[in-house]
């Protein structure tokens, strides 16, 4: 079975601290995803990667940066924390198509105080 | 881009009754369309998806249909049981494209 694992369930930053969320998967994925999950707006992508330090773009992009070093790890930096990026953080990947089933993480609860 | 609108974003119903969630889509060349299933407090786990080669998908008491001209989807639950209560996404994606856009969710409660 395909694990995706966040490497933290709850988060309490401050604002303008530095975060660091990571991903890790175990099936040899080549596509990474990080949405942001907020009620009534469902999953939006903030970024995606389909290769080792290769990253592109979602929707909502601004205030996060996301770094790619190994085929199986995924992180999403948020530079300078703010109350607004308090939020559900989904992780996820696929296999070397996107139009395959994605295998999403646990979540991670942020709050910026 | 790709944009994706799902309605409702609330639906009750009865145990045994039938529920439908309905998506629109914006892009004519998403030709991927999986729907995901996100129980209380879990992770979102994928339940049906259909290529846009076929026009509906039948899985047990799930079904998806697919309307390329209208570029609309939905989702079809019969014999609804209190286990299908839980927030429920669709989704489109581009292939070529290596990012999946989702809809805003509803959320199926299920009255036993």
């Amino acid at each position: 079975d395909v694990k995706v694992t966040q490497s933290s369930r709850y988060l309490v930053k401050r604002t303008g601290e530095k975060v660091f969320l990571e991903c890790v998967q175990d099936m040899d994925h080549e596509n990474m995803f990080w949405y942001r999950q907020d009620p009534g707006l469902g999953l939006r992508l903030i970024y995606f990667s389909y290769d080792v330090k290769m990253k592109e773009k979602g929707d909502i992009p601004e205030g996060y940066s996301v770094s790619r070093e190994k085929k199986e790890r995924f992180s999403l930096i948020l530079e300078s924390a703010s109350t607004n990026q308090t939020s559900m953080y989904l992780c996820a990947s696929s296999p070397r198509t996107v139009n395959e089933k994605l295998f999403f993480g646990s979540g991670t609860q942020l709050s910026v105080l | 881009g790709e944009n994706v609108e799902q309605h409702p974003s609330t639906l009750s119903v009865q145990e045994g009754d039938s529920a439908v969630i309905k998506c629109t889509y914006s892009d004519s060349a998403s030709n991927y369309f999986p729907w995901y299933k996100q129980e209380l407090g879990k992770r979102p786990q994928l339940i049906i998806d259909i290529r846009s080669n076929v026009g509906e998908k039948k899985d047990q008491r799930i079904a998806v249909t697919l309307n390329k001209t209208a570029k609309h989807f939905s989702l079809h639950i019969t014999e609804t049981q209190p286990e299908d209560s839980a927030v429920y996404f669709c989704a489109a994606s581009i292939e070529g494209n290596n990012d999946m856009r989702f809809g805003a969710g509803t959320r199926l409660t299920v009255k036993p």
